[in-house]
């Protein structure tokens, strides 16, 4: 069964900053991977995804991760971050064969406070 | 592209009493759709994955006779919690993944239910 940890519960960071969240998956095959964005109260905004390929993906607001094979991780960057970005963001990893084909397993999620 | 919404966004009902939350995918097809619980300051964790004329797929640990899940079109799912306690009071979530293309769910923002 596939599992993820995201250590980092809560970071601070000030505005303009540069970011990095981590993630630690375990599967075993090539995962899919996702990162997320949940506002309090909403539901989860997709940032970027991994699927095969190029192992640095860029996402939508000006986010970027790095799969990296040998380290099971795929970590989170932004170079400067925005008050907006405030959230709290969660790594998962998708089945990509098998019975679970799909499924997806969440992080414990990591809050971003940010600070002026 | 790629919307999914939830009705109600929030419900308070009696303990003991049924609700149905509705799920759509309103510019796509989706011929599975997930549904998820998440707790105050949890991550998401996946219940039933539902796929359209067909019976849904339950996680471990689900009851299937509590929490009645039908997928009767490929636009739509609803997740009924039957005879409703508090500690069924939690954020619901579902997600939506394409009738053809990458494999990525969509999101909808979530239905907050409180059963007092």
């Amino acid at each position: 069964a596939q599992s993820v940890t995201q250590p980092d519960i809560h970071i601070t960071v000030s505005e303009g900053a540069s970011l990095e969240l981590r993630c630690n998956y375990s599967y075993g095959a090539t995962p899919y991977l996702f990162w997320y964005v949940q506002s309090p109260g909403q539901g989860l905004q997709l940032l970027l995804k991994y699927f095969s390929g190029d192992t640095l993906v860029q996402g939508i607001k000006g986010f970027e991760a790095e799969f990296k094979r040998s380290q099971s991780s795929f970590n989170l960057r932004k170079p400067s971050v925005h008050w907006s970005d405030a959230a709290e963001y969660f790594c998962a990893v998708g089945a990509s064969r098998g019975t679970s084909y799909g499924k997806l397993t969440f992080g414990q999620g990591t809050i971003l406070t940010v600070h002026p | 592209g790629a919307v999914v919404s939830q009705h109600p966004s929030w419900v308070i009902c009696k303990s003991g009493t049924s609700v149905k939350i509705e799920c759509r995918s309103l510019d796509f097809q989706a011929t599975t759709m997930f549904w998820y619980r998440q707790f105050p300051k949890q991550s998401l964790m996946l219940m039933a994955t539902s796929n359209e004329g067909s019976k849904a797929t339950y996680e471990q640990g689900v009851e299937k006779d509590k929490f009645l899940i039908n997928h009767a079109s490929l636009t739509l799912s609803t997740l009924t919690v039957t005879s409703a306690h508090p500690e069924d009071s939690s954020f619901y979530i579902c997600s939506a993944r394409r009738l053809a293309g990458l494999e990525t769910q969509y999101f909808g923002p979530g239905t907050r239910l409180l059963v007092l």
